[in-house]
């Protein structure tokens, strides 16, 4: 059984575009993170949704959005897609957080071309 | 900015060997740390974790050790195996910061059969 699912798996995109990707966890966490991976493996925060009210903010421009329709899922749309944008994006889920694990899901890998 | 990083970006070990994966860190207020495996194509799996009022912890086939005095931990892998292979991610949670969690850059593991 998938604890953590992202879709799309792969997504490629023009430079200018808008897209969102998806991640749904079916462990009845209360806590859901959104992770950039750039190409050198550096592994960032960008949001959190602790009960779906956001949490952690990171520095990240407002051209990403997150949003979180229920506390399964947290979903991540970004506008004007910029070539800088390219890496990979990983969901995370966690029940609670200090000392309570985080699962991540498989990752997004992302491509602006 | 970034507070953790690893002194070795890369470790190449022969199979039934040990391995240590070192990490720095430079936040004194950082009370939580973690240790992530990440294989490729797949996101970064939880190993075992450490609290600053512990100095070791083990787990099975590894152990964790944290030196506050120098601001250091350690990942000790017992009888490395081609499994093992895997980027190794040190992580930290300052206290205060109850979701957000900080990693370092990573090192490569590869182990040769």
């Amino acid at each position: 059984d998938t604890a953590v699912s992202q879709t799309p798996k792969y997504l490629v995109t023009q430079m200018g575009n808008d897209k969102s990707i998806k991640c749904e966890q079916n462990l009845g966490h209360d806590t859901m993170y959104w992770y950039k991976q750039d190409s050198k493996k550096f592994l960032k925060i960008m949001f959190s949704y602790n009960n779906k009210e956001l949490i952690i903010n990171e520095t990240v421009p407002n051209r990403f959005s997150p949003k979180s329709p229920d506390k399964a899922h947290l979903n991540l749309h970004i506008n004007s897609l910029e070539l800088g944008d390219s890496a990979v994006y990983f969901c995370a889920s966690s029940q609670g957080g200090r000392g309570n694990e985080q699962f991540f899901g498989p990752g997004t890998r992302l491509t602006v071309l | 900015g970034e507070s953790v990083g690893l002194h070795l970006p890369t470790l190449s070990v022969q199979e039934g060997d040990n391995s240590i994966i070192n990490c720095a860190y430079s936040n004194s207020a950082s009370d939580y740390f973690i240790w992530y495996k990440q294989e490729s194509g797949k996101g970064p799996q939880f190993i075992i974790d450490i609290r600053s009022n512990m100095d070791k912890r083990q787990g099975q086939r590894v152990t964790v050790l944290l030196n506050k005095t120098v601001k250091h931990l350690s990942l000790q892998i017992a009888a490395t195996q081609p499994g093992d292979s895997a980027v190794y991610f040190c992580a930290e949670n300052m206290m205060g910061s109850n979701y957000k969690l900080t990693f370092g850059k990573g090192t490569l593991l590869t182990v040769n059969p």
